[in-house]
């Protein structure tokens, strides 16, 4: 079945130190990928997703490339701030397009930035 | 838009006991998936319903069943709690319109614990 190997944490960095975040994934086809962030307290909120190979997902100054040939989606942002100490999923769904189907996500990765 | 809605915020129970949590989806939204999230770990998907049935599940035991309502609210009903049940219960929704993927919107869970 599918399945989302996520970096092990804790991450702990300096504000503006450089992330990265590994992500590697196993799926049958072509699945779409996903980078969901939970703060705490609250539910999961998508960061970013790509919907096929070769796509660049960005929000917020984050960014992850479906690498299809290497199976990754790793996360990296250039420029951390402590607003984004967090938990951050990877996670995969089976399809690109259409109606939502269940989410696969890796274990998760604890962010924290210091000042 | 309130957007996704759980209840209760926090449940204690003990084993052998039966319990049901609520959700309302995002205004618009018609499809609601539910997951489990132990502690430390990332979401596990229970199941989805969609005009009031079914449509996918994940491999959870049949002590875990769910509704949803005309209104497309739902309710995940777990019967005969083991300890291993206590995680946070997370809704998420979606629609079935439009093109593109249709995203799933979390709501801030249901944490459960089992004594």
């Amino acid at each position: 079945g599918d399945s989302v190997t996520q970096m092990e944490g804790p991450v702990t960095l300096s504000e503006e130190a450089f992330l990265t975040i590994n992500c590697t994934y196993t799926a049958t086809g072509y699945p779409s990928l996903f980078w969901y962030v939970q703060y705490p307290g609250e539910g999961l909120q998508l960061l970013l997703k790509a919907t096929k190979a070769d796509d660049k997902g960005s929000n917020k100054g984050f960014e992850a490339t479906y690498r299809k040939e290497t199976t990754s989606f790793h996360l990296e942002k250039g420029s951390v701030q402590v607003s984004d100490s967090a938990v951050y999923f990877c996670a995969l769904s089976p399809i690109s397009s259409g109606s939502a189907r269940q989410l696969t996500f890796g274990s998760g990765t604890q962010l924290t930035v210091l000042p | 838009d309130a957007g996704v809605t759980q209840s209760p915020t926090h449940l204690i129970k003990t084993r052998g006991q039966q319990v049901t949590l609520r959700c309302s989806p995002k205004s618009g939204h018609d499809t609601v998936s539910w997951y489990q999230q132990a502690l430390g770990q990332g979401p596990q998907f229970i199941f989805q319903y969609y005009e009031e049935e079914e449509r996918q599940r994940g491999n959870f035991p049949d002590r875990f069943s769910g509704h949803q309502f005309p209104n497309y609210s739902s309710e995940l009903n777990v019967n005969a709690l083991l300890l291993g049940d206590s995680a946070l219960y997370l809704c998420a929704s979606s629609s079935t319109g439009g093109a593109g993927y249709n995203e799933q919107f979390f709501g801030p869970g249901t944490r459960l614990t089992v004594l």
